[in-house]
């Protein structure tokens, strides 16, 4: 098992690009779930889904777009990047909201 | 307030010490309690869960207080590999949402 995959690993982008995280995961888990981390504010909700076709808003949505159209697959979206959405972001699944999250190694995101 | 709130550290401790950390939850009808581990610059990785009765898992002894809306994370004989950042994590509601991650405190074992 590959468990959490997300690509790519590194990116940087300027102001107003837009760009997708890849997150897949093969353990056939429901519920997925997008995160950021900054220094000092420990991992933010952003999006998640708790099955395929089926997403709602977390903690902080705005400028960040989803789907789930497949299990496996749960793409983050930055619509028009701004300098705030710099951050690490976390992609994880578990079986349900409540249980283990199996986390991605994560994207290093800079926008200038 | 920050719904879950931890001592951010460092914590720096020698090797063979013991060292507690606490963190203190917001929401009295939180549900679950669960201590993740992240090392520098990788993932978080669950740790343990906290039971009500309080568990341990070989050096690592996690308890919970519902009336003080605290937990708690005690590690024995601290090794260097326990060096890392902690965080304490709860799930506060029985919805469709996911866990509320503490900012981590940093624990540093030194030789």
């Amino acid at each position: 098992n590959a468990g959490v995959t997300q690509t790519p690993k590194f990116q940087v982008l300027k102001t107003g690009q837009s760009m997708t995280l890849q997150c897949a995961q093969d353990m056939n888990h429901e519920y997925m779930s997008w995160y950021r981390q900054d220094p000092g504010m420990g991992l933010r909700l952003i999006h998640y889904s708790v099955g395929a076709g089926i997403t709602d808003q977390g903690e902080v949505p705005n400028g960040y777009n989803v789907s789930r159209s497949t299990t496996e697959d749960f793409p983050l979206r930055l619509l028009s990047a701004a300098p705030s959405q710099t951050s690490v972001y976390f992609c994880a699944s578990s079986y349900g909201p409540g249980d283990e999250q199996f986390f991605g190694p994560g994207t290093r995101l800079t926008v200038l | 307030r920050k719904e879950v709130e931890q001592d951010p550290g460092p914590f720096n401790v020698p090797e063979g010490a013991t060292v507690a950390f606490n963190c203190t939850y917001s929401n009295s009808a939180s549900q679950s309690f669960f201590w993740y581990r992240q090392d520098c610059r990788k993932e978080p990785k669950l740790l343990m869960s906290v039971y009500s009765s309080g568990n341990e898992d070989g050096r690592f002894t996690a308890q919970l207080n519902r009336a003080s809306q605290y937990i708690s994370l005690l590690i024995r004989d601290s090794k260097l590999s326990d060096s890392a950042t902690y965080l304490c994590v709860v799930r506060m509601d029985t919805g469709r949402r996911a866990l509320t991650f503490g900012s981590g405190t940093r624990l540093q074992v030194q030789p």
